[in-house]
């Protein structure tokens, strides 16, 4: 059962533009909503993550807005750069005494071109 | 440069053949996570271990059997594979205290596994 929708599942951004990704979840027990980051070959690196009681968080190009009545999030890239091509997978965590659960989207590959 | 280090980076093996797959984490975290990835999918859990203890099993056949030796340590040992499960196989770890830590957790860059 997919707890976490995202979309697109490809995106093609021109060099400097504006790339935006976006989840929907159906589970208010969620405690934490991550961004992973995949290049191939590597394993996800965690890009940047929000509380549920935060609607917005930016870390230097990457933005992630939170709408919690509407169980949206969404990853905003400024300023897109090739080195950006990757893939995008959202994620939502359930923590549990001593771990933590992820549901994961179902990811977004991204091209950025020259 | 990832905190989670996986070894090997690229198995093949036979249908036959046992292997073990390692991963070594020194963030002084104490949940450690197996995941299976297929190509264009996300990550899907396999286990997790908490404090050294076995904590999930997400219906996972048995010729995959993980151990954690240490807090510092986790193992996944291969038995008669099939060619399905051939996949990038992926360690994590997160911060064990009080409900899970606060922070998400991090992976290791995987094991290519290919079985012929």
């Amino acid at each position: 059962q997919q707890q976490v929708k995202q979309s697109p599942q490809s995106l093609i951004v021109q060099k400097g533009g504006i790339s935006i990704i976006n989840c929907a979840y159906e589970n208010t027990a969620f405690d934490y909503f991550p961004w992973y980051q995949q290049f191939p070959g590597k394993g996800p690196a965690l890009l940047i993550a929000i509380r549920p009681d935060v609607s917005e968080k930016k870390e230097g190009r990457f933005t992630i807005s939170f709408n919690k009545s509407a169980k949206q999030f969404s990853l905003h890239i400024m300023d897109s750069q090739p080195g950006d091509s990757a893939t995008y997978f959202c994620a939502a965590l359930t923590f549990s005494w001593g771990y933590q659960k992820v549901t994961f989207g179902t990811g977004t590959k991204l091209q950025v071109i020259p | 440069d990832t905190e989670v280090t996986q070894t090997p980076k690229h198995l093949v093996m036979g249908m036959t053949n046992k292997k073990s797959l390692k991963c070594e984490q020194h963030m002084g975290h104490r949940a450690m996570y197996w995941y299976k990835q297929k190509a264009k999918k996300p990550p899907e859990l396999m286990f997790v271990y908490s404090y050294e203890k076995l904590s999930i099993n997400e219906s996972v056949p048995s010729r995959f059997s993980p151990e954690c030796p240490n807090s510092s340590l986790l193992n996944l040992h291969l038995h008669a594979l099939q060619p399905e499960d051939s996949a990038l196989y992926l360690c994590a770890s997160s911060q064990g205290s009080g409900r899970g830590g606060n922070q998400p957790q991090h992976f290791g860059d995987g094991t290519r596994l290919s079985i012929l």
